[in-house]
């Protein structure tokens, strides 16, 4: 129940192409679902979370589409480039703890192509 | 803003040897995180502290993992003694606020165990 999975394990779009990664859970005390972004050799950088109370969420090309009721979240990158190739996480925040503990999922490795 | 900072970033050793690893979090930060990332997966919380105290460790594998943050800024990681399973990155983390899903990564220490 504490699982976050994730989906596809790798991606690979051409440029301008708008790969889609997708996240489900089962924990209804996740009260945040943010995205990470990682580079080979860095550690993970947020990109853009959300609340379970709002059903999308843009910054810049990147736009977080969430299910509540499908207990579903996932991440489209608009007209994507190929410095957008890295490996994203999504992951949620426990709620139910003091912690704000994150669950992240197993990551999503996105090539795009020029 | 300077980074995390972690160090020595890659590190070998033999099973049964003891390692320390060395985390200087964001200035401020109250929050620090160690994370271990197996190649392929996502991040897995070991132990969260904050200020000077535990408060979740629920995932660390007190046999043989240890930690401390001595004055509430920096921290180690010790593993004694290593096994080939321990072979990850092992991220640090640290956020200002408590229970926060914005938390900022250091590079990492690839560990490899042989």
């Amino acid at each position: 129940q504490q699982q976050v999975k994730q989906s596809p394990q790798s991606l690979i779009v051409q440029k301008g192409g708008i790969p889609i990664i997708n996240c489900a859970y089962e924990n209804t005390a996740f009260d945040y679902f943010p995205w990470y972004q990682q580079f080979p050799g860095k550690g993970p950088a947020l990109l853009i979370a959300i609340r379970p109370d709002v059903s999308e969420k843009k910054e810049g090309r990147f736009t977080i589409s969430f299910n509540k009721s499908a207990k579903q979240f996932s991440l489209h990158i608009m007209d994507s480039q190929p410095g957008d190739s890295a490996t994203y996480f999504c992951a949620a925040s426990d709620g139910s703890s003091n912690t704000g503990k994150l669950i992240f999922g197993q990551g999503t490795t996105l090539q795009v192509k020029p | 803003e300077a980074g995390v900072a972690q160090s020595p970033r890659y590190k070998i050793i033999e099973k049964r040897q003891s390692v320390a690893f060395w985390c200087n979090p964001i200035s401020g930060h109250a929050t620090l995180y160690w994370y271990q990332q197996i190649l392929g997966q996502g991040p897995k919380l070991l132990i969260q502290f904050q200020n000077n105290g535990v408060v979740d460790d629920s995932q660390l594998p007190k046999d043989r993992f240890s930690a401390e943050r001595l004055k509430g800024v920096d921290s180690t990681l010790k593993i004694q003694p290593a096994k080939l399973e321990d072979s990850a990155v092992y991220l640090c983390a640290s956020s200002f606020g408590s229970a926060t899903y914005e938390q900022y990564f250091g590079p990492g220490t690839r560990l490899t165990v042989t």
